[in-house]
């Protein structure tokens, strides 16, 4: 199993431009997170999904899109970048359900600069 | 109001030392997992330890344990006989209800440095 992937790993945007952050997982879980961890801080959940065609928003959704279509992947998509979106972008999968011990994995993570 | 608080932003310990790292979580819920995560300067997150609420024994994994103190609300990590290679960004999570539908919330972390 790759587990949690993610591309790009780095990317620089123009401050308008758009993009999307793709996150694949091949362990068959339901959920799938988005997450941000700006400079020496934690982790802020921007969007998550409980199974494919559901979505939901997270702390800090605004500036950002998701999709779900199948259960293996959840896009993030960013429209007109903005500096104060440089940060590293972690795409996180868990099995969910009972109990709630179930980790998150996650992937490596997206470095991400708006200039 | 913060749901999980680190209050130390940093801590030094000498290798083969043990070190405890804090943290406090605020919920009403009664069912409720609190979880330990590792970033070394590589950047992944790493699972360490996991707590349910209802857990009447401390986890344990290896080095590290959780010093689980339900009344206190808090969720220490104790790694035991430190080594060069836990020096990371520690962070402490909760997820609540026990459905597990519900994503993690982080604290801001606490950056571990092991000394020789």
């Amino acid at each position: 199993n790759a587990g949690v992937t993610q591309t790009p790993k780095f990317r620089i945007l123009k401050i308008g431009q758009s993009m999307t952050l793709q996150c694949t997982q091949d362990m068959n879980h339901n959920y799938m997170y988005w997450y941000r961890q700006d400079p020496g801080m934690g982790l802020k959940l921007i969007y998550y999904s409980v199974g494919a065609g559901i979505t939901d928003k997270g702390e800090v959704p605004n500036g950002y899109n998701v999709s779900r279509s199948t259960t293996e992947d959840f896009p993030l998509r960013l429209e007109l970048a903005a500096p104060s979106q440089t940060s590293v972008y972690f795409c996180a999968s868990s099995y969910g359900g009972w109990p709630s011990s179930y980790e998150q994995y996650f992937g490596p993570g997206t470095r991400l600069t708006v200039t | 109001a913060q749901k999980i608080t680190q209050t130390q932003p940093g801590m030094f310990v000498q290798e083969k030392e043990a070190v405890t790292l804090d943290c406090t979580y605020d919920t009403s819920d009664q069912s409720y997992g609190l979880f330990w995560y590792k970033q070394p300067s590589s950047g992944e997150m790493i699972f360490l330890i996991y707590q349910g609420s209802y857990d009447e024994q401390n986890a344990t994994e290896g080095r590290y344990s959780l010093n689980f103190q339900k009344a206190r609300k808090s969720a220490n990590l104790v790694i035991s006989a430190s080594q060069l290679g836990d020096s990371a960004m520690y962070f402490c999570a909760m997820r609540e209800g026990v459905s597990g539908n519900t994503p993690l919330v982080f604290g801001k972390g606490t950056r571990l440095s092991v000394i020789a």
